[in-house]
């Protein structure tokens, strides 16, 4: 079945990169878009952007340029978002899901990055 | 960008009851390119509708999606225990943006 597993829960410091990654299994990796969204504790859901896995040209939404960064190793199926200079405010829930003709579908289990001195 | 705004925040019901979700968006959405999803507490969202009315695969019939233009509605038949959880719709027709969500909780 398609399952997207990502890395493990992060704490990292303020002024620290932290590197999330997103194995693809049961698909043609390289076939499909994607997305990469953020949900802050107890918070709703923000799209960040997607990368296309076939060009592996990163697109990002209003928001997440300059600190954030999509890409990919196509060999292993998996796509990894780094965010660098990290803040307090980028403690959150990052979630890998593919995205099919819009909808996104299905989403990854979740990364927790945790920003604390 | 286009706005999702749910109601109601918080909607308390008990097992067996019907339950109706509203999201109404800040324009009109193109395609009806709308979709719900249902998240538990540590997990992460399920796609539940896509198309503003179509089920994803898998999930029960009990659940339906209607609506077009900037209202829509996620109606659950029958709540199951499972059920109660959070939901959101979200917008693919410009970008994508979610509302803020509605917590369906046991009363």
């Amino acid at each position: 079945q398609v399952q997207l597993v990502q890395s493990g829960s992060e704490l990292k410091k303020p002024g620290a990169s932290v590197k999330v990654s997103c194995k693809a299994s049961g698909y043609i990796f390289t076939r499909q878009v994607l997305s990469w969204l953020r949900q802050a504790p107890g918070q709703g859901l923000e799209w960040m952007g997607w990368i296309n896995t076939n060009t592996g040209t990163p697109t990002y939404a209003q928001g997440f340029t300059g600190r954030f960064v999509f890409s990919l190793d196509t060999s292993v199926s998996t796509a990894y978002l780094q965010i660098s200079s990290l803040q307090t405010e980028d403690t959150a829930v990052y979630y890998c899901a593919r995205t099919v003709a819009g909808p996104f579908d299905p989403w990854g289990q979740g990364t927790l990055v945790t920003v604390s001195s | 960008e286009i706005v999702l705004t749910q109601s109601p925040g918080t909607l308390s019901l008990s097992p067996g009851e019907r339950a109706t979700l509203s999201c109404r968006a800040s324009q009109s959405i193109s395609g009806n390119f709308l979709a719900w999803y249902q998240q538990k507490p540590g997990q992460a969202p399920r796609l539940l509708i896509y198309g503003a009315s179509s089920r994803a695969t898998g999930i029960p019939d009990r659940f339906s999606g209607s609506g077009s233009g900037t209202d829509f509605t996620l109606t659950v038949g029958r709540l199951e225990p499972e059920d109660f959880a959070v939901y959101y719709c979200q917008q693919y027709g410009s970008s994508f943006t979610f509302g803020g969500g509605t917590k369906v909780e046991i009363k």
